[in-house]
């Protein structure tokens, strides 16, 4: 069965605390995302990787951090210098393919809250 | 910059036909992607665009004008289960999605 996991669906954290989200897929996609979602906006991209070992900064990529050493993991951590962590966090992934075609898959999303 | 605009809400009936609008300004566009997205869930695939034109999938159609900066969703023979927010995403520079901030839909019966 093949897909995209994140674990887990909701994580709470006490303020101060750096905490790590975890996003995996085994649908041999090169390109991988993350995405934050906040009540009554869109998705806001945080970072991408389109290859193992790089990766590069979104609109908002303060206080976030990833690492991409295996092409079917992406962990997102969340430190503190985050100013409001407090979101539902998507990640995402997507085939190699031509210009254009980039539909991306998504996770089940886990929901942070920062008490 | 990059900015995308659509209805924050719209109301149907069951059974009627709606239409999503959404005007985007981008640079380097190669695509428009239609995604739904039920409440505290993932969003799910429902079309894509690169060429001007309507595309036709069962209940659901999208439009696309790249001269106009303009697409929509269209949804016909609405169902209850249709209530969710549809986001508009446009593809640009092949490496990125842009979103916009959805639009809520209410099905009424």
């Amino acid at each position: 069965d093949g897909g995209i996991t994140q674990s887990p669906k909701y994580l709470f954290r006490k303020e101060g605390q750096n905490v790590t989200l975890s996003c995996e897929q085994n649908l041999n996609h090169d390109a991988m995302y993350w995405y934050r979602q906040d009540p009554g906006q869109g998705l806001r991209l945080i970072y991408y990787s389109q290859i193992v070992n790089d990766f590069q900064k979104g609109d908002i990529a303060e206080g976030y951090s990833v690492s991409r050493e295996k092409k079917e993991s992406f962990p997102l951590t969340v430190t503190s210098a985050q100013k409001n962590p407090t979101a539902f966090y998507l990640c995402a992934s997507s085939p190699p393919g031509l210009a254009g075609e980039g539909e991306q898959f998504f996770g089940p999303g886990t929901r942070l809250t920062v008490l | 910059g990059q900015n995308i605009d659509q209805p924050t809400e719209m109301t149907a009936t069951e059974g009627a036909i709606v239409q999503i609008n959404c005007t985007y300004q981008t640079s380097g566009f190669n695509g428009l992607f239609w995604y739904q997205q039920h409440a505290g869930e993932a969003p799910t695939f429902l079309s894509y665009n690169v060429l001007d034109g309507l595309e036709e999938k069962g209940r659901f159609s999208s439009f696309l004008s790249r001269s106009k900066g303009y697409s929509y969703l269209l949804l016909k023979e609405l169902q209850m289960k249709d209530s969710a927010s549809y986001l508009c995403a446009v593809f640009y520079n092949t490496d990125k999605l842009i979103f916009g901030t959805g639009t809520r839909l209410q099905v009424f019966p």
